[in-house]
């Protein structure tokens, strides 16, 4: 089966905490993404890769980090600097100027 | 900086009208443009892609166009039907760096 893979799918965490969400792809795809999205508004872009052992920062990258060890994983971490972490988080992976394919999301409700 | 605008209110039609939704972005020409649908609770789903030289892109019920001009796409479903009834996206890489900058969405209820 192939396609984009994101677990949790629910996650629950306690202010001051970080906490890492997990992206696997078995797409073959070089570029990977991270986005967040909140309620009535479109998706904003986190953070993107388009190479293993590289990454840039999208719109909104304060209080969040990424790595790109591996092309099939590109895990996102929350930290406690993130103001608002409380949104649904969707991975995607795609070959650069063509369709994105996204994963299921991973909604976080911190309190 | 750029701005992409959809339909603010959602979009309800009865079932075999056509829905005709409208992507409308600010400043840069994209070199293409993409739509996608989103279910509640779900990741966004890839629809149709049109580049800046298509007017017109078709997919079974689905046609997209896309104005440079004007700076706008249009996106109809055809014949449209309850499992139609989702939210749709567009979707811009402004600066052809892989980046893409999504719109709000429009919701599409279609009503049996």
């Amino acid at each position: 089966d192939g396609g984009i893979t994101q677990s949790p799918k629910y996650l629950f965490r306690k202010e001051g905490q970080n906490v890492t969400l997990s992206c696997e792809q078995n797409l073959n795809h070089d570029a990977m993404y991270w986005y967040r999205q909140d309620p009535g508004q479109g998706l904003r872009l986190i953070y993107y890769s388009q190479i293993v052992n590289d990454f840039q920062k999208g719109d909104i990258a304060e209080g969040y980090s990424v790595s790109r060890e591996k092309k099939e994983s590109f895990p996102l971490t929350v930290t406690s600097a993130q103001k608002n972490p409380t949104a649904f988080y969707l991975c995607a992976s795609g070959t650069g100027l063509n369709e994105q394919y996204f994963g299921p999301g991973t909604r976080l409700t911190v309190t | 900086s750029q701005k992409i605008e959809q339909n603010s209110e959602a979009l309800n039609i009865q079932e075999g009208k056509t829905a005709t939704l409208t992507c409308n972005y600010t400043n840069y020409s994209p070199a293409y443009l993409q739509w996608y649908r989103q279910d509640p609770g779900r990741g966004p789903v890839f629809l149709l892609l049109i580049r800046e030289n298509e007017k017109e892109k078709r997919k079974e019920r689905l046609k997209v166009t896309f104005d440079t001009t004007l700076k706008q796409s249009l996106f109809h479903i055809t014949a449209s039907q309850p499992a139609d009834s989702a939210t749709y996206l567009c979707a811009l890489d402004f600066n052809n760096d892989y980046k893409l900058s999504f719109g709000a969405g429009t919701t599409v209820t279609v009503r049996a």
